[in-house]
């Protein structure tokens, strides 16, 4: 079974920039996370897709965005990029439980953004 | 809100010595405790879990048990090989369907 796929692995942008970040959940996973991993503040929560629609979102700027499409396939876009936008990006996926985390998330292995 | 905290790293150990990390949490109600390791330039797998008090998770040798008068969570192994060495990561979860992560624990295993 193929695991969690994230395209690209590396994206070197510009500030002001935007990019968009692409993430293949493993077959028959319906919900898709995506976290924010940078040394200053460790892993954060970025939002959580489940059936195409937004489920939850963490404390970040409207410049972060994201989408599901209707195979599960997530994207999240970057507009405006600032340098603190640097980081590993790792998407996630899970079967969903709407109870919580019970149903443990599998990680992809990032794509890691440089913004110069 | 929840909150992690894991013991800082980097932790150095000798080939087959005993590990311990120790990770607390704070949260409203009851999260699943989770530990996830991350190889250099890999994303973070899962270790190991557990969803209520008492309940012991284990996997390669690994062990943790949620300890709810405590409030921890901590991560032992008796034995610990060079292919251990790894960030290792303590979460939680809770009704808000995110995990919360402590800091992470570089882990470094000398032969």
């Amino acid at each position: 079974k193929a695991g969690v796929t994230q395209t690209p692995r590396y994206l070197i942008k510009t500030r002001g920039q935007q990019v968009t970040l692409s993430c293949s959940p493993i077959s028959g996973h319906r919900s898709v996370s995506w976290y924010q991993q940078t040394p200053g503040q460790g892993l954060q929560f970025l939002f959580e897709y489940f059936s195409e629609t937004q489920r939850n979102k963490g404390n970040f700027p409207g410049r972060f965005s994201g989408r599901q499409f209707s195979n599960s396939r997530s994207e999240m876009n970057v507009s405006t990029l600032e340098l603190g936008d640097s980081a590993l990006y790792l998407c996630a996926s899970s079967l969903y439980d709407p109870t919580g985390y019970n149903s443990p998330l599998h990680f992809g292995n990032g794509t890691r953004l440089t913004v110069t | 809100g929840n909150s992690v905290t894991q013991m800082e790293g980097p932790v150095t150990l000798s080939e087959e010595a005993f590990l311990t990390i120790n990770c607390t949490y704070t949260a409203t109600g009851y999260p699943s405790l989770f530990w996830y390791v991350q190889y250099p330039g890999e994303g973070l797998q899962l270790l190991l879990k557990a969803t209520k008090a008492d309940d012991k998770g284990s996997n390669k040798g690994f062990e943790a048990t949620y300890r709810k008068e405590t409030t921890s969570f901590h991560l032992e192994k008796g034995s610990v090989q060079v292919s251990d060495s790894a960030v290792y990561f303590c979460a939680s979860s809770g009704s808000a369907r995110q995990l919360t992560f402590g800091s992470g624990t570089q882990l470094t295993v000398l032969p």
